[in-house]
């Protein structure tokens, strides 16, 4: 079973504070991803990874940056947390059946 | 207009009803389709892919219609355990990514 994990359930930060997710999956996927999933907006894409050290912008990278510096690792980085990023962030890994995503649990981060 | 489209319901049914969802998508290169699901505060998984021909898992069938750019899922004989939210996925060709509806929220009664 493949699994995907996020270091945390729940977050709460400061705005301003620096904030760091991580996600890690065991299968040795090269396809990695951020979403950010709100009410009425659905599942967004921030950004992805294709292999080590690479990385693309999604559908809304701004106020974040993304680390991949080994394969089964995949971070994303609020550099300057402000409060319109209080949402679910959930990570996602692609081996090599393109149809399925595999999600982690999710990170519930609240910035106050 | 949004690139995937579905009805946010949430769409109330008795269990046994048959309950039908529809998605539209705005980019006619889109290549692959797919229906996730997602219950209450969990992530999302693979319910199904989309083929051109229809397909049928189960009680599910899923059916694509390239000419007018949407794909439906209906679900027979529904279950209290069908409950949750369906979304909409759409691979429009562009590399790597998918693109998610906002999801249809289904809630199955007794």
């Amino acid at each position: 079973d493949v699994k995907v994990t996020q270091s945390s359930r729940y977050l709460v930060k400061r705005t301003g504070e620096k904030v760091f997710l991580e996600c890690v999956q065991d299968m040795d996927h090269e396809n990695m991803f951020w979403y950010r999933q709100d009410p009425g907006l659905g599942l967004r894409l921030i950004y992805f990874s294709y292999d080590v050290k690479m990385k693309e912008k999604g559908d809304i990278p701004e106020g974040y940056s993304v680390s991949r510096e080994k394969k089964e690792r995949f971070s994303l980085i609020l550099e300057s947390a402000s409060t319109n990023q209080t949402s679910m962030y959930l990570c996602a890994s692609r081996g090599p059946d393109r149809r399925i995503q595999y999600f982690g649990a999710g990170t519930r981060l609240s910035v106050l | 207009r949004k690139e995937v489209e579905q009805d946010p319901g949430p769409f109330n049914v008795p269990e046994g009803a048959t309950v039908a969802f529809n998605c539209t998508y705005s980019n006619s290169a889109s290549q692959s389709f797919f229906w996730y699901r997602q219950d209450c505060r969990k992530e999302p998984k693979l319910l199904m892919s989309v083929y051109s021909s229809g397909n049928e898992d189960g009680r599910f069938t899923a059916q694509l219609n390239r000419a007018s750019q949407y794909i439906s899922l209906l679900i027979r004989d529904s279950k209290l355990s069908d409950s949750a939210t369906y979304l909409c996925v759409v691979n429009m060709g562009e590399g790597n990514k998918l693109t998610f509806g906002t999801g249809t929220q289904l809630k199955v009664e007794l």
